[in-house]
C-alpha cells in the first residue's frame, strides 16, 4: 500500500511567522507532488506543484523535494490568520501513470493573530 | 478562471437508491477524476478517466459505482444501490495532463440514511 504521511498537527504558528510543513511518501518511483489547501467544509485547493528536486517559490509559499530522502515540505513565510486551514500533501506517478493522487492525512494549520 | 463545478451541493437518499453526482470539468481539461472524502478521513481517489473510458479504479469503486461523459461537458459519477457507508463528500477533479495538477470542484456531500 502505497502511502503518504503527515504529521495531523496541529501546528501553531503566530502571525508574521514562517510555517514550516512535512510529508514523507513511500513510492520511490513518485513523480509529481502537489500542495493543496483545504478548509473546513470546502474542497481542496491547489497551492504549489513540484517535479524536481529542490525549491520552488511562488509568493509566500516554498515547496521543497528530496526524493532521496522521500521527503516534500511546504513553507508559509509571513503567515497570516488566513492561512489556517488544513495543509494536504499528495503524490502521484510510480506504479500508477494515471493521475492518481494519493493524499496524505494533511497538517492542520493555526495562525495565531 | 475556469473552475470545476458539480451538483447537487447536497444529496439525501435512502440506502438502496442509486444516485447520479454531476460535474462540470474545466473545458480544455482532458484527464477527469473522482474522489470521496468521509468525515474526519483522507481524501481518497476512485477513478480516473481519459479518452473515454477508465484509466484506474480504486477497491472502492466496485460495482455499484459507474462513470460517464454523457457529452462533451458533463462528467459523472453513478452509485447504483447506495449504502450507509457511501455518505462522505464527493469530489470531481480534472487536470490537463496525467502528471499536472488536478483542480477540484465544490464536492457534493452525500448523505444515505
Amino acid at each position: 500500500q502505497k502511502e503518504v504521511e503527515q504529521n495531523s498537527g496541529p501546528l501553531s504558528v503566530p502571525e508574521g511567522a514562517i510555517a514550516s510543513l512535512n510529508c514523507t511518501y513511500s513510492d520511490r518511483g513518485s513523480q509529481s507532488f502537489f500542495w493543496y489547501r483545504q478548509y473546513s467544509g470546502k474542497s481542496p485547493e491547489l497551492i504549489m506543484s513540484i517535479y524536481s528536486n529542490g525549491d520552488k517559490e511562488d509568493g509566500r509559499f516554498t515547496a521543497q523535494l528530496n526524493k532521496a530522502s522521500q521527503y516534500v515540505s511546504l513553507l508559509i513565510r509571513d503567515s497570516q490568520p488566513s492561512d489556517s486551514a488544513t495543509y494536504l500533501c499528495a503524490v502521484t506517478g510510480g506504479s500508477s501513470n494515471t493521475g492518481k493522487l494519493i493524499f496524505g492525512q494533511g497538517t492542520t494549520l493555526q495562525v495565531k493573530p | 478562471e475556469p473552475e470545476v463545478t458539480q451538483t447537487p451541493s447536497h444529496q439525501v437518499t435512502q440506502m438502496g437508491q442509486e444516485v447520479i453526482l454531476r460535474c462540470v470539468p474545466i473545458s480544455n481539461h482532458l484527464y477527469f477524476y473522482w474522489y470521496r472524502q468521509i468525515l474526519g478521513q483522507k481524501v481518497e481517489f476512485l477513478v480516473s478517466f481519459y479518452n473515454n473510458e477508465i484509466s484506474e479504479k480504486s477497491e472502492i469503486f466496485d460495482d455499484q459505482f459507474s462513470v460517464e461523459r454523457p457529452d462533451g461537458s458533463n462528467f459523472t459519477l453513478k452509485i447504483r444501490s447506495t449504502k450507509l457507508e457511501d455518505s462522505a463528500m464527493y469530489f470531481c477533479a480534472s487536470s490537463a495532463g496525467e502528471a499536472l495538477g488536478q483542480y477540484f470542484g465544490p464536492g457534493t456531500r452525500l448523505l444515505v440514511l
